[in-house]
């Protein structure tokens, strides 16, 4: 069954360092996201992609962050000069069509988890 | 926008009783809703979703969940608990087109033996 996957599965990283997550998302969907979770709270949107462009951002997808597609397989997400709030679970999923219908299910990958010390 | 609100952060029940995890949504336009779940240290994998089909839908691991539109609510329900459904359990809300889910906050569920 196709599934999405990332890596790595936990990072550990110096407050002000650059971190990138990688997401290779379910091959035939088209619309991708990254959402996060902070130890015992809710999940939280952070952006979602489609057509090569961001197509909808949260409050918390600031100027740290940034998304690219750099290849037709990779998905990623950068945070510049990581803080410790940044600390949480970073989860990739992406969505497909079904025919016209959009039926909104996200298919989500098994997280990232981020350590910022 | 869209919200959810999951009423009650932790519910216990004893194995082989019923479960009912709460969830009522708001929403502008007739939405999508979901039910995940999530394992320790694991990801969020789908239980259900209601997208203006039936009403009453039925999910994986004995789940169902109903929609009410006169309540805006989608509760969750399985008729007997078994250790395994303890877990993180999250419902969301989308609109149709490209809008993402909105989660609510989670329930956790603890099964007592």
């Amino acid at each position: 069954e196709p599934e999405v996957t990332q890596t790595p599965s936990h990072q550990v990283t110096q407050m002000g360092q650059e971190v990138i997550l990688r997401c290779v998302p379910i091959s035939n969907h088209l619309y991708f996201y990254w959402y996060r979770q902070i130890l015992g709270q809710k999940v939280e949107f952070l952006v979602s992609f489609y057509n090569n462009e961001i197509s909808e951002k949260s409050e918390i997808f600031d100027d740290q962050f940034s998304v690219e597609r750099p290849d037709g397989s990779n998905f990623t997400l950068k945070i510049r000069s990581t803080k410790l709030e940044d600390s949480a679970m970073y989860f990739c999923a992406s969505r497909g069509l079904a025919g016209l219908i959009n039926t909104g299910e996200l298919f989500f990958g098994e997280g990232s988890r981020l350590t910022v010390l | 926008a869209q919200s959810v609100t999951q009423l009650g952060s932790h519910v216990s029940v004893s194995e082989g009783a019923l479960v009912l995890l709460r969830c009522n949504y708001s929403s502008s336009v007739p939405p999508y809703l979901f039910w995940y779940v999530q394992y320790p240290n694991q990801g969020l994998q789908l239980l259900l979703k209601y997208t203006s089909a039936a009403t009453l839908v039925k999910g994986i691991n004995g789940f169902e969940a109903e929609f009410k539109k006169s309540e805006t609510s989608f509760h969750l329900t399985k008729p007997s608990a078994h250790m395994s459904d303890a877990a993180e359990y999250f419902c969301a809300v989308s609109e149709p087109g490209n809008t993402p889910l909105v989660f609510g906050k989670g329930t956790r569920l603890s099964v007592i033996a």
